[in-house]
C-alpha cells in the first residue's frame, strides 16, 4: 500500500494563479479531508468529505474548493492564489464510517509558496 | 471554533526523565479524542483514539488518559529517548455529527542527551 499520495510536494505560484493540488489513497477509506499547518497555528480543516459526491466545508474554507468523484481522490483546487495561502498543506484520510473512532491517516504534504 | 489547547507549548526534558502534557477540550458534547505525534520533516501519525471516560492507553513507554467530564487528557512518557522528540498534536471530534477534528497547536518536546 502506498498509503495517502500528494503531489506536488513543494509548489511557487504567483498572486492569482489557480492550480490543484492532488491528494490519492490506495486504503478504501471513506472519510478524507485536507489541512493547512501554518506557524503557531497547528492543523485547521479547510474540507472534508464523508464519501463520494459528498463534501463540506471546515474551518478555513474560503479561497479552496474540492470535489469527491472517487473513493480515492480528493483534489484541492485554489482558485486565485494569495500570499495569504502560503503554507505546507496536509490530505488524511481514515476508515470507513466515521472518522471520529478511527485513527487519520496523513500524506507527505505540499509545501505551497504565494508570491 | 471549538477551543482546544495544549501545554506547554514546548518542552525540554533531560534523556531518561519523564514527562507529560495537557490537552484541554469542551466538556461538553464529546465525542472522541485522538493524539498524533509529528516529528519534523513527516507527517503526523496517530498515537491513540480514546472515547469513553477514564480511558487508559498505552504504547511502549507512552501513555494517555482522558477526562472527558472536565475535558482534560494527559499525555506521559517514561524514560524520555531522544527519538521521543516530535510534536504531540490532540484532536477533538464532538458528537454534533459532522466528524470534524479540531486540533490543538502542540507541544513540541525536545529531549536532552
Amino acid at each position: 500500500n502506498a498509503g495517502v499520495t500528494q503531489t506536488p510536494k513543494f509548489q511557487v505560484l504567483k498572486t492569482g494563479q489557480s492550480m490543484t493540488l492532488q491528494c490519492a489513497q490506495d486504503m478504501n477509506h471513506e472519510y478524507m479531508s485536507w489541512y493547512r499547518q501554518d506557524p503557531g497555528m497547528g492543523l485547521r480543516l479547510i474540507h472534508y468529505s464523508v464519501g463520494a459526491g459528498i463534501t463540506d466545508q471546515g474551518e478555513v474554507p474560503n479561497g479552496y474548493n474540492v470535489s469527491r468523484s472517487t473513493t480515492e481522490d480528493f483534489p484541492l483546487r485554489l482558485l486565485s492564489a494569495a500570499p495569504s495561502q502560503t503554507s505546507v498543506y496536509f490530505c488524511a484520510s481514515s476508515n470507513t464510517g466515521t472518522s471520529a473512532t478511527y485513527e487519520q491517516y496523513f500524506g507527505p504534504g505540499t509545501r505551497l509558496t504565494v508570491t | 471554533i471549538l477551543n482546544v489547547e495544549q501545554s506547554p507549548q514546548s518542552l525540554h526534558v533531560q534523556e531518561g526523565d519523564s514527562t507529560n502534557f495537557t490537552c484541554s477540550f469542551p466538556s461538553s458534547n464529546f465525542y472522541a479524542l485522538h493524539w498524533y505525534r509529528w516529528e519534523t520533516a513527516k507527517s503526523p501519525e496517530a498515537l491513540f483514539v480514546m472515547t469513553l471516560n477514564g480511558d487508559e492507553k498505552k504504547k511502549g513507554r507512552i501513555s494517555a488518559t482522558l477526562n472527558t467530564k472536565e475535558g482534560y487528557s494527559y499525555l506521559y512518557i517514561k524514560g524520555s529517548q531522544p527519538e521521543d522528540s516530535a510534536t504531540y498534536l490532540c484532536a477533538f471530534i464532538s458528537n454534533f455529527g459532522n466528524e470534524k477534528l479540531t486540533f490543538g497547536t502542540g507541544t513540541r518536546l525536545t529531549i536532552i542527551p
